[in-house]
């Protein structure tokens, strides 16, 4: 069955550190990647995506993702992590048979002024 | 807003008692998903619909779950006879499947249920 994991439950960086959020999936067959965040009290919004392409996806607020096939992997980064980042992180991904969408357990993120 | 919106935003009710809950999805979105989240978890698939058709039901719904999209467009979920295990946030979104163009799914701001 389709999976996605997240390893990194809890997260704590001061200010200006550089985050990687791992992400894994297991599905052979073709994927689309996403990465959601969830700030405080809001809904989930997207940050970025992937469909085809370039695999060094870059999406909003200075986050980027690389979509390596071989590793199954999806890792979230940014280079320079604000106060404002900390929010709750998802990973998710969908196959082009059902488009349904499957979430990894979260990346609680914490950032420290 | 034209966003996707979910009615009501928060729900308490008793053991026993009937909910059902509203999704109003993006107007050109073909697809709507539900998922349920609790505390420390991602959100977990219940079921989704492709215009008027039910897909797919997780298997980990049962029975006392229901959801339908009568025309196509606003979705409801109806859980009866609620237990405190169903006690989550319930989450709508929906989004675009086409030929030419697909977009990611756009999440509601979610039905918090509270069973007591």
């Amino acid at each position: 069955a389709q999976s996605v994991s997240q390893h990194n439950h809890h997260v704590i960086l001061s200010e200006a550190a550089s985050l990687e959020l791992g992400c894994n999936y297991s599905y052979g067959g073709t994927v689309n990647l996403f990465w959601y965040v969830q700030y405080p009290g809001q809904h989930l919004q997207l940050l970025l995506k992937y469909f085809s392409g370039d695999p060094l996806v870059k999406g909003i607020k200075g986050f980027e993702a690389e979509f390596i096939k071989s590793k199954f992997s999806f890792n979230l980064r940014k280079p320079s992590v604000q106060w404002s980042d900390t929010a709750e992180y998802f990973c998710a991904a969908t196959t082009s048979g059902t488009y349904k969408y499957i979430f990894g357990t979260g990346t609680r993120l914490k950032v420290l002024a | 807003d034209t966003g996707v919106s979910q009615d009501p935003r928060h729900k308490i009710t008793k053991r026993g008692q009937n909910v059902t809950f509203r999704c109003d999805p993006i107007s050109e979105h073909n697809r709507l998903y539900w998922y349920r989240q609790t505390l420390g978890q991602g959100p977990e698939f219940l079921t989704y619909f492709q215009n008027e058709a039910q897909l797919e039901k997780s298997r980990l719904l049962s029975d006392r779950f229901s959801a339908e999209r009568p025309k196509g467009s606003f979705s409801t979920l109806e859980i009866q006879r609620t237990e405190q295990g169903d006690s989550a946030m319930y989450l709508c979104a929906s989004s675009l499947l086409g030929r030419s163009r697909n977009t990611e799914a756009f999440f509601g701001q979610g039905t918090r249920l509270t069973v007591v």
